[in-house]
């Protein structure tokens, strides 16, 4: 069955850096897109960023203004999120999905949580 | 705040069926035929329950359906049981690759 295990979480200072994980398993990782996506607390989730089959189709939300760079190892199923210039609204659960298309969805890891706090 | 509106809370009765609405603009759920719903119980990843307005996914009951009218997309849960007691989240394509989500809806099983 799919599976997706994030990692990489945890508390980490303002102006900082963090390197999120997402192992995958029960499919064939290199025929899909993924994505990331966050959920602060008490509110709805957020679209982070997906990425193509090979890692070279990367679309991300405009709203994070670059900071966050999503990468995958085909080799080793597993999605990257590289986290730089964390902020204290960047605190969320990351979820790590499997994408259907462009525009949904169909599994997600449990994911893990970031705490960004002086 | 979220991108797309939807109510905090709804109910129903076990057997009874529920409506819950989603709300955006012309740039997103009105103009656009990707809209998507989600299923979170706690401490589990969201599950995707209904993509590009109406279709399910494969294993999903049809006791869930989803529909659009304008700028507001609804997911319809029939034949309500204990176990679609979750926070739904509606979702929809906002033109280009951008993806919104709304505010998610707790529904309660009476």
């Amino acid at each position: 069955q799919v599976q997706l295990v994030e990692s990489g979480g945890g508390l980490v200072k303002p102006g900082g850096s963090l390197r999120l994980s997402c192992a995958a398993s029960g499919f064939t990782f290199s025929r899909y897109y993924m994505g990331w996506i966050r959920q602060a607390p008490g509110r709805g989730p957020e679209w982070v960023s997906h990425i193509g089959y090979d890692g070279t189709d990367i679309i991300k939300s405009d709203s994070l203004k670059g900071r966050f760079t999503i990468s995958r190892d085909n080799a080793k199923n597993s999605l990257f999120l590289q986290m730089n210039s964390l902020r204290a609204d960047d605190t969320a659960i990351y979820y790590c999905a499997r994408a259907r298309g462009s525009h949904a969805f169909d599994f997600w890891g449990q994911g893990t949580m970031v705490t960004v706090s002086s | 705040q979220s991108a797309l509106t939807q109510p905090p809370s709804a109910s129903g009765s076990p057997g009874q069926s529920v409506t819950i609405s989603c709300t955006g603009t012309s740039s997103d759920v009105g103009g656009e035929n990707y809209v998507s719903w989600y299923q979170h119980h706690p401490g589990k990843g969201p599950k995707l329950m209904i993509y590009e307005v109406s279709k399910r996914p494969s294993g999903i009951p049809d006791r869930f359906s989803g529909s659009k009218s304008g700028n507001t997309a609804s997911l319809t849960v029939s034949g309500l049981q204990a176990d679609d007691e979750a926070v739904y989240y509606c979702s929809s394509n906002a033109g280009g690759n951008n993806l919104v989500f709304g505010g998610g809806t707790k529904l309660t099983v009476l």
